[in-house]
């Protein structure tokens, strides 16, 4: 129930194309969902998050779609850039003071120029 | 700002050899927690702290100590390491639990 699952494990997209992760999840206590964006030696970066109080959130070229009933949520990348090019990885928490991050095993995302 | 400042940044290490991983922060986070990051295995969390003094296991724990002295420093000890534990450490801190987090650059393990 701890689980979130995140796919495809890898994902190749031309540049100016549309990047679409998804993941899943099934404890219905979290409430906090954000995406880590994450270059080779460097640790993991937030990239955008969102409270399930909303459907989507959207901050330049990348948007967060959640589906409460669904227990889903996916990230697009709108006009993939080669500078995309990194893994992703989705996480959930409840927020409470055991609200630690639950990682999805990542997508490793290629934008060809 | 320094953020979240991991040291050293490689380590090769013997079988059966102990060693510290030092983390330390800057920003007055409450939580730091501790993740090793494996091929296709995602960041799965070793232990974490809600504040000094206060520390608990995650997901992986075994074979790993932590102690949280001060608010800015967040030590994970391998107390005899093992093949098993190659891996890249994150440290990370935030706020409070469930907050945005902030990652270090990682430490690069290998034990032979």
């Amino acid at each position: 129930q701890q689980q979130v699952k995140q796919s495809p494990q890898s994902l190749i997209v031309q540049k100016g194309g549309i990047s679409i992760i998804n993941c899943a999840y099934e404890n219905t206590a979290f409430d906090y969902f954000p995406w880590y964006q994450q270059f080779p030696g460097k640790g993991p970066a937030l990239l955008i998050a969102i409270r399930p109080d909303v459907s989507e959130k959207k901050e330049g070229r990348f948007t967060i779609s959640f589906n409460k009933s669904a227990k889903q949520f996916s990230l697009h990348i709108m006009d993939s850039q080669p500078g995309d090019s990194a893994t992703y990885f989705c996480a959930a928490s409840n927020g409470g003071s055991q609200g630690n991050l639950i990682f999805g095993k990542g997508t490793k995302l290629s934008v060809k120029p | 700002n320094a953020g979240v400042t991991q040291t050293p940044k490689f380590q090769v290490l013997k079988t059966g050899q102990s060693m510290t991983l030092q983390c330390a922060q800057d920003m007055n986070h409450e939580y730091m927690s501790w993740y090793r990051q494996d091929p296709g295995m995602g960041l799965r969390l070793i232990h974490y702290s809600v504040g000094a003094g206060i520390t608990d296991q995650g997901e992986v724990p075994n074979g790993y100590n932590v102690s949280r002295s001060t608010t800015e420093d967040f030590p994970l000890r391998l107390l005899s390491a093992a093949p098993s534990q190659t891996s890249v450490y994150f440290c990370a801190s935030s706020y409070r639990p469930g907050q945005p987090q902030h990652f270090g650059d990682g430490t690069r393990l290998s034990i032979l």
